[in-house]
C-alpha cells in the first residue's frame, strides 16, 4: 500500500527558531495535506496544497506540493511554544469518487524557552 | 458550530470482550470516516461512509470489526471480540463531501488488556 515518511521523527528547538519537515512518498498524490495533532485530540487542518509545485502560506507556517508530486515540506518559522505537537502529512488519492487520505508516520515538536 | 463528537473519550476492557464507539458527524457532512491510530503512528483509515452507504471498507478488519450509519448521521464502530493489537486511538472524521476537508472528533482511547 501506500506509504508516506516523514522526517525528522522528532525534534528539540528553542523558542524562535525556524523549523523545517518534510514527508516523501513512492506513489504520486493528487493533493497534500499538513495536519497537527495535540495530545487527546484529533488532527487539525493547517495547510492544503492542490497543485505540483504550490507554495502556500498560513501565518507562520509555509508549504509546498513537490514537483514530483511525491513529496511536500512545512515550514514553521519563529516557533512558540503553543507550536508544540505532532505534525502528520497527509496525501489524499481517487478512488473513483471516494477521496483516501494516507497519513505519514508523524514529526513530534518539542519547544524549549 | 458543533465539531464533530465521539464518546466515550476512554474505555478499558479485557481481550476477548466487545466494545462499541460512537460518534456524531458535523451537522450536514454527508462523509463519515472511521480512523485508527496506533501509538507512535498516523492514523489509518477504516472505513468511510456516504450518507448510509459504505464506500470503501478495504482495510477493516471484518472477522472482527464492524460499522454501521443506519440514518446517515451518526454512526457506531463495533469491535467483537477485542485483541491486544486493537488498543488505540479511534478516530472519527467528518466532511461536507467526498472530496471535502476532514474534520476530526477528539477520538476514543481503547485499552485492551
Amino acid at each position: 500500500g501506500q506509504q508516506l515518511n516523514q522526517s525528522p521523527q522528532s525534534m528539540f528547538i528553542q523558542e524562535g527558531e525556524d523549523v523545517s519537515m518534510n514527508c516523501t512518498s513512492s506513489s504520486i498524490f493528487n493533493t497534500w495535506l499538513w495536519y497537527k495533532q495535540d495530545p487527546g485530540e484529533g488532527p487539525v487542518l493547517l495547510i492544503a496544497l492542490y497543485k505540483a509545485g504550490e507554495l502556500t502560506s498560513n501565518g507562520r507556517l509555509t508549504a509546498q506540493f513537490g514537483i514530483t508530486r511525491k513529496d511536500s515540506f512545512l515550514n514553521i518559522s519563529a516557533s512558540i511554544p503553543s507550536d508544540v505537537g505532532i505534525y502528520f502529512c497527509a496525501g489524499t488519492s481517487s478512488t473513483g469518487t471516494a477521496s483516501k487520505l494516507t497519513f505519514g508516520t508523524g514529526t513530534r515538536l518539542q519547544v524549549t524557552l | 458550530e458543533a465539531g464533530v463528537a465521539q464518546s466515550p473519550r476512554y474505555k478499558i476492557i479485557e481481550k476477548r470482550q466487545s466494545v462499541a464507539f460512537w460518534c456524531n458527524p458535523i451537522s450536514g457532512h454527508a462523509t463519515l470516516y472511521w480512523y485508527q491510530q496506533i501509538l507512535g503512528q498516523g492514523p489509518k483509515l477504516l472505513i468511510q461512509f456516504q450518507n448510509n452507504g459504505v464506500v470503501d471498507d478495504s482495510q477493516l478488519p471484518k472477522d472482527r470489526f464492524s460499522a454501521e450509519r443506519l440514518k446517515g448521521v451518526d454512526s457506531t464502530l463495533k469491535i467483537q471480540p477485542a485483541k491486544l493489537e486493537d488498543s488505540a486511538v479511534y478516530l472519527c472524521a467528518s466532511s461536507l463531501a467526498a472530496q471535502g476537508t476532514q474534520y476530526f472528533g477528539p477520538g476514543t482511547r481503547l485499552t485492551v488488556l
